[in-house]
Formats: C-alpha cells, structure tokens, sequence
C-alpha cells in the first residue's frame, strides 16, 4: 500500500507570495498532523486534524498560516504572504487512530525556501 | 509544557560496534510514550522503538534497545552491530493525551565502514 505523500517535494517562493502545500495521507488513516522543520532542528507541531476536523492548531505560527482537510483525506496547509523564516520543510503524518501508542507515518516532506 | 533533550549533536561509531544515543525529558504527565525515530538524509521519518512509560521493562527491536529510566526521566538509545544503513538523524520523542509528537533536537549518528 501506498505511504503517506506530499507535493511539491520542493517550493521556492518570493517573499510575500502565497503557497500550497499538499498531503495525501496513508487511506483510511483517520489523525493526520503536520509538522514544521527547520533547517538542523527536530521537527514542531503545528496542527492535528481527526477527520475532517481540526482539533488543535496551536502550534501554527501565525495567522497567516492555515491548514485544512474538506473531506476527511486530503489536506492542503496554506502560507499567506511567505516571509523568510518560513523557509523549512513541511512535514505530514498520519496516524490510524487517536491514541498514545499509536504510530504516526511520516511523509518525505516539502521543502520550502522564501527568497 | 513538555520538553525533549538530546545533548549529543553528533555521534560516530564504527561498523558492526555499539553506540548508545542520550535522551533526557520532562514532562508532567504520568501516563506517556517515548519513541526513537530515525530520519535517514531522503527524509522520510521512520519509527525506530517505541516505550510506553507504565511499563518496566526496557523494548527491544532486532539491533536497537532502550534504556528506559523514569524516575530519572531518560531515555537512551542503543544501537548493536551498527550497519552503514544506521546513519541517520536519529530524534527521541514524547507523546502524551494521543496527539502531537513532542521531538529532541536530533542526534546525528555516523556509521565509519
């Protein structure tokens, strides 16, 4: 079966432009979080989505970051206005279910950088 | 707030040797996991051992152990027999309440043929 994918594997944006980043979560997985990287850092939360519904986005950095997952599958996590520090990679999981021990499955992740 | 520390930025061990990876962490909850992932330089993280912190006994996976001591609040990562495959960025994690990963710093671990 197939893994968790995301696209574009690599985004170069001008400050100020907006980007889309993209997440196809492991079918049927109902948890899906992303996840943002800096550049030699470990990876920090930024938001957790149980279907359709985002339950936590405390870790988004600013309003002008939005995330969102329509139909319980797919989700999109939106940059507006890009600035320099977002540049980072983008990672997405997902999980089977909401619980402690249950294994969150990484994608490759989308790098982005903001000139 | 829950926190992860990895002191160790770097580690190198030679082929077929034992190498042992530090993690200590804080948290206040009483029922938690730990995770060891591992994010070889493709990127894709992969679960490496996991723990559950209500039970005693240290996990074993194949090659990799744990040393898992709560009341210290460490966590460390043992690797026997390293292989070339064993390179990588290796994160200690905490999770608690079934949702975010809380991760370290990262460990990067060398492998010398």
């Amino acid at each position: 079966g197939a893994g968790v994918s995301q696209s574009p594997r690599y985004k170069v944006a001008k400050r100020g432009q907006d980007v889309a980043l993209r997440c196809d979560p492991i079918s049927g997985h109902v948890s899906l979080f992303w996840y943002q990287q800096a550049l030699g850092q470990g990876p920090e939360f930024l938001t957790y989505f149980q279907n359709e519904a985002q339950l936590d986005k405390s870790g988004l950095p600013s309003d002008r970051f939005f995330a969102e997952r329509p139909e319980g599958s797919v989700s999109t996590l939106k940059i507006q206005r890009t600035q320099q520090e977002d540049s980072a990679v983008y990672l997405c999981a997902s999980s089977l279910y909401r619980t402690r021990n249950n294994e969150q499955f990484f994608g490759p992740g989308t790098r982005l950088t903001v000139l | 707030a829950q926190t992860v520390t990895q002191s160790q930025p770097e580690m190198s061990v030679q082929e077929a040797e034992t190498v042992t990876l530090s993690c200590t962490y804080d948290t206040s909850e009483s029922d938690y996991y730990l995770f060891w992932y591992k994010q070889p330089p493709s990127r894709q993280m992969i679960l490496v051992i996991r723990q559950e912190a209500y039970k005693q006994q240290n996990a074993t996976e194949n090659r990799f152990s744990v040393n898992f001591q709560k009341a210290a609040k460490s966590f460390s990562l043992k690797i026997s027999d390293s292989q070339l495959g064993d390179a990588a960025m290796y994160f200690c994690v905490l999770t608690h309440a079934g949702n975010m990963l809380t991760f370290g710093g990262g460990t990067r671990l060398m492998v010398k043929p």
